[in-house]
């Protein structure tokens, strides 16, 4: 069974950083592209950005709205998917989702339960 | 980047009911080298992550229940749940995924209720 856990979401003042996590397991992680998308509270969904497999040099995508200010990386031996966000604003208070890439076109077919970030003064 | 726009925001249907929403692409996402619409739909229950219910803009999840189906092609496309259940209230999102043009993007969503 596929799960993606998501952790390391909190309170966070503006200006400052967080770190979240996103546990994988049920599927061989190292092959897939891996996303994180966002929603803010009582909003739609946003995509944040992509980091692609080891096949494809890890390559990083990025939302304009996050690109500078957030990096995804990965440990393909732990399963783990990261999305290392600085410079937060108070717009980018959402639940952050990690979302598992189908592998045959860029839509998700398995999301965690998300964390929520709420960054405020 | 491509903008993706549902209609209607909101929609009451009764039990049993054909509910019909829309999402219109500001470019195609049509692949000619293909001819698949880069196109999916997502259910999202209050409280719980986005479920993947339709790709290919028409092929359905393994497990969606077949009163779900979606056409259309290019720009415009249609999710029908054709005898609404009470099980289906949720906000609905159309996404495209043409990422040779443009990042990924989400429709605003459309809210699905019992009349």
């Amino acid at each position: 069974e596929v799960q993606l856990v998501e952790s390391g979401g909190g309170l966070v003042q503006p200006g400052g950083s967080l770190r979240l996590s996103c546990a994988a397991s049920g599927f061989t992680f190292s092959d897939r592209y891996m996303d994180w998308v966002r929603q803010a509270p009582g909003k739609g969904l946003e995509w944040v950005g992509r980091i692609k497999n080891k096949g494809n040099s890890y390559t990083t995508e990025y939302a304009a709205s996050v690109k500078g200010r957030f990096t995804i990386s990965r440990d393909d031996s732990k399963s783990s998917l990261y999305l290392q966000m600085n410079s937060l604003k108070t717009e980018d208070t959402a639940v952050y989702y990690c979302a598992k890439d189908s592998g045959f076109g860029h839509f998700f077919d398995y999301w965690g339960q998300g964390t929520l970030v709420t960054v405020s003064s | 980047d491509i903008v993706m726009t549902q209609s209607p925001d909101s929609l009451a249907v009764s039990l049993g009911e054909r509910a019909t929403i829309n999402c219109k692409s500001s470019q195609s996402v049509l692949y000619s080298s293909n001819n698949k619409n880069y196109l999916a739909w997502y259910q999202q229950k209050p409280g719980q992550p986005p479920k993947l219910i339709i790709y290919w803009a028409s092929t359905r999840e393994s497990g969606v229940p077949d009163r779900f189906s979606g056409s259309g092609s290019g720009t415009d496309f249609t999710l029908t749940i054709s005898s609404l259940q009470a099980e289906d209230v949720a906000v609905y999102y159309c996404q495209q995924y043409c990422t040779s043009l443009s990042s990924l993007s989400f429709g605003g969503g459309t809210k699905v209720e019992i009349k």
